[in-house]
């Protein structure tokens, strides 16, 4: 079956710095999206690629979307406490109309 | 917008006893609601798919006899946990599609069984 990997698992980070998260997929797809869970809290939609090679920012975020539509990465510029969560990408799983299969996540810690 | 309430947000339960657990869109239909059981730093677990006026289809391994999902209305889901046991304790959490919308998920603010 379709998965979809996220490196790295874990992540700690001084604040102001910079951390990427990145996600790989055994199949093509879609279109990808990304999920902020806070610690103690549940996953947050944050945005959804559809296109090769696109690219969107929101504020301090930046999403990728790769050529071959089987990878995709999220960058945060300056880190900041408030940053602190999981980040999941997810996308369609194969044969489902509306399925997600969300990746392993990565925890982002941001030390003051 | 694309609210989901989850209700109760934490239960304890003992064994053997039965906890329903709500999901509710607030501000939109959901055709499709979702299932998932989180475990402590892992990712969600799709338990089931929640169809309105349907049946719901679950995934490989989760007993639907003991996991009841009823989706009756077009903002509302409910998952059952019948005869609980101190393994089904754990962070359930659904979420739901906008009716027309694209793939994208709104998540509940999930609920915490305790099972002792």
């Amino acid at each position: 079956g379709q998965q979809v990997m996220q490196i790295p698992q874990y992540q700690h980070v001084q604040e102001g710095e910079d951390f990427t998260t990145y996600c790989n997929s055994s199949t093509t797809l879609s279109n990808i999206q990304w999920y902020k869970q806070r610690p103690g809290g549940h996953p947050v939609f944050l945005i959804q690629l559809v296109k090769s090679g696109e690219v969107k920012k929101q504020k301090r975020l930046t999403f990728q979307f790769g050529e071959a539509k089987k990878n995709s990465s999220l960058h945060i510029t300056a880190t900041q406490t408030t940053d602190v969560g999981t980040y999941f990408c997810a996308g369609p799983t194969p044969g489902s109309a509306r399925q997600l299969t969300f990746g392993s996540g990565t925890q982002l810690t941001v030390l003051p | 917008g694309a609210v989901v309430s989850q209700h109760p947000s934490r239960v304890i339960c003992k064994s053997g006893t039965s906890v329903k657990i709500e999901c509710r869109s607030l501000d939109f239909q959901a055709t499709t609601m979702f299932w998932y059981r989180q475990f402590p730093k892992k990712s969600l677990m799709l338990m089931a798919t929640s169809n309105e006026g349907s049946k719901a289809t679950y995934e490989q391994g989760v007993e639907k006899d003991k996991f009841l999902i009823n989706h009756a209305s077009l903002t509302l889901s409910t998952l059952t946990v019948t005869s609980a046991h101190p393994e089904d304790s754990s962070f359930y959490i659904c979420s739901a599609n906008i009716a027309g919308g694209f793939y994208e998920q709104y998540f509940g603010p999930g609920t915490r069984l305790t099972v002792t």
